[in-house]
C-alpha cells in the first residue's frame, strides 16, 4: 500500500521567514495531494491540495509543488506568522480507489515573534 | 451551522466495555470516513462509506464495527474496549469519491480507555 513519508517532523522559524514541509509518496499511482493543518485540539482543516496533472500551486502565503518523476511534493509558507504555527500533514490518494488518504506523521511548526 | 458533527467530545470508560461514536455532516456529502489519530498525533484511516456502502475497511479489529444509517450519518460502535483503543476518532465527509475532493473532518471524539 501507500506510505508517505514527512520531514522533518518539528520546524521552528522566525516570524517572517519561510518555512517549507517535505513529504516522498511509494505508490506511483497516487494522484491527489493535499495539505491539512491542525492547531492544537482542533480539526484537521484543508491549506491546499494538488493534482498530478500540475507542477505547482499557489494560494497567497502558502505553496505546493509536486515532482511525479521522484515521488515527493512540498509545502512552501513564506513570511510566516505567529498563526501559521500548528500541526501540518501531507496526504496522498488515489482518485480512482475510494479516495483513500494516506497521511505523513506530521510536522509541527512554530513561528517565534 | 456546523457542518460534520461528532458525539461525545469526550467519552471516558474503563477496559471490556462496549461505546459508541456518533457522526453527522449536513453538507450533503456522499462519502464519509472514520480516521484514528493516536497520540503521536498519527491520522490513519479506518472506513469509509459512500452512500451508505462500505468502501474502504483498512486493518482494524473487528471490535470496530461501523454503521451508516444513511448518507448524513456514520456511527462507530467499538467492543470490549482496550487500552490501546484511547485516541482522538475523526469523522470526515467527502462530497464524492471521485475526483478527490476536500475532506471536511469533525471535532474528533477523545476516547480514554482506563
Amino acid at each position: 500500500g501507500e506510505n508517505v513519508e514527512q520531514h522533518p517532523s518539528t520546524l521552528s522559524v522566525q516570524e517572517g521567514d519561510s518555512a517549507v514541509i517535505k513529504c516522498t509518496y511509494s505508490d506511483s499511482a497516487s494522484n491527489y495531494f493535499p495539505w491539512y493543518k491542525q492547531e492544537l485540539g482542533k480539526r484537521p482543516q484543508l491549506i491546499i491540495d494538488i493534482r498530478s496533472n500540475v507542477g505547482e500551486k499557489k494560494d497567497q502565503r502558502i505553496a505546493v509543488t509536486l515532482n511525479k518523476t521522484a515521488k515527493h511534493f512540498s509545502l512552501h509558507i513564506t513570511e510566516t506568522q505567529p498563526e501559521d504555527s500548528a500541526v501540518y500533514f501531507c496526504a496522498a490518494s488515489i482518485e480512482a480507489a475510494g479516495n483513500k488518504l494516506t497521511f505523513g506523521g506530521g510536522t509541527r511548526v512554530l513561528v517565534k515573534p | 451551522d456546523t457542518a460534520v458533527s461528532q458525539t461525545p467530545k469526550y467519552l471516558v470508560t474503563q477496559m471490556g466495555n462496549d461505546k459508541s461514536i456518533k457522526c453527522e455532516q449536513n453538507l450533503g456529502h456522499d462519502t464519509m470516513y472514520w480516521y484514528k489519530q493516536d497520540s503521536k498525533k498519527f491520522l490513519k484511516i479506518m472506513f469509509s462509506y459512500n452512500n451508505k456502502e462500505l468502501i474502504i475497511n483498512e486493518t482494524v479489529p473487528n471490535r470496530f464495527s461501523p454503521k451508516s444509517p444513511d448518507k448524513a450519518h456514520l456511527n462507530l460502535h467499538i467492543n470490549s474496549l482496550e487500552l490501546g483503543d484511547s485516541a482522538v476518532y475523526f469523522c470526515a465527509s467527502s462530497r464524492v469519491l471521485a475526483p478527490a475532493y476536500e475532506q471536511y473532518f469533525g471535532p474528533g471524539t477523545r476516547l480514554t480507555v482506563t
